[in-house]
């Protein structure tokens, strides 16, 4: 059973805010979400993290309700350098009972 | 700098032998995974590892051979049994709280 659900893809357009929303109906109380983004022949190279509620750094925003069901990637202003596969991943610390598992990801296109 | 290598970056070898994957980091992480990731499909965690002499099964494993005798190191050994080893392996590194990982830059396995 797949930890997260993620759409396949998503086309943008420079300057727009984008949003990418990520099913986890199985996370557990000790599971943290983080999103990573993957270029072409390239390591993935980590975002952003939250716990709940909304986080936000230099480069995203994340949102995560109450059930901690779902989570959300905003991206403002995008680029044509944002284009790129945009993982979500559930878990815990270090792996947990697991291992860091990720997800087909989404391959986010932005066009000018 | 801290980070994590691996080498090389692209490898060949014929049907039918082994071949050994190097990864080390300068992090202090003690954790450690190793991913094969097929053109166009998501990262599918093989082994992964939490502490020095200790190491665990991920979703694809079967034909896969891993070692942790040092912390700054793990291994990856692809072998004969593996049926399409050709893919391209990503390794990386966490702390045990922490579900940031840091990513080499890959290894590019071609067996002909």
């Amino acid at each position: 059973l797949a930890k997260t659900t993620q759409p396949i893809s998503m086309d943008s357009y420079e300057g727009q805010e984008v949003n990418i929303t990520c099913s986890h109906n199985n996370i557990a109380t000790n599971d943290y979400i983080t999103w990573y983004q993957q270029f072409p022949s390239q390591g993935p190279r980590f975002i952003i993290q939250g716990y709940k509620t909304k986080v936000t750094n230099e480069v995203a925003s994340l949102f995560i309700p109450a059930d901690r069901k779902s989570s959300t990637l905003s991206l403002p202003r995008v680029s044509l350098s944002d284009t790129a596969v945009y993982y979500c991943l559930v878990g815990e610390g270090g792996g947990g009972a697991d291992g860091l598992t990720f997800g087909k990801g989404t391959h986010l296109i932005i066009q000018p | 700098d801290g980070g994590i290598t691996q080498s090389p970056k692209y490898l060949f070898r014929k049907e039918g032998q082994n071949v050994t994957l190097s990864c080390e980091q300068n992090l202090n992480h003690d954790a450690m995974y190793w991913y094969r990731q097929d053109p166009g499909q998501g990262l599918r965690l093989i082994y992964y590892s939490q502490i020095v002499n200790d190491f665990q099964k991920g979703d694809i494993a079967e034909g896969y051979s891993v070692s942790r005798e040092k912390k700054e190191s793990f291994p990856l050994t692809v072998t004969s049994a593996q049926k399409n080893p050709t893919a391209f392996y990503l390794c990386a590194s966490s702390s045990r709280t922490n579900t940031e990982a840091f990513f080499g830059q890959g290894t590019r396995l071609t067996v002909v």
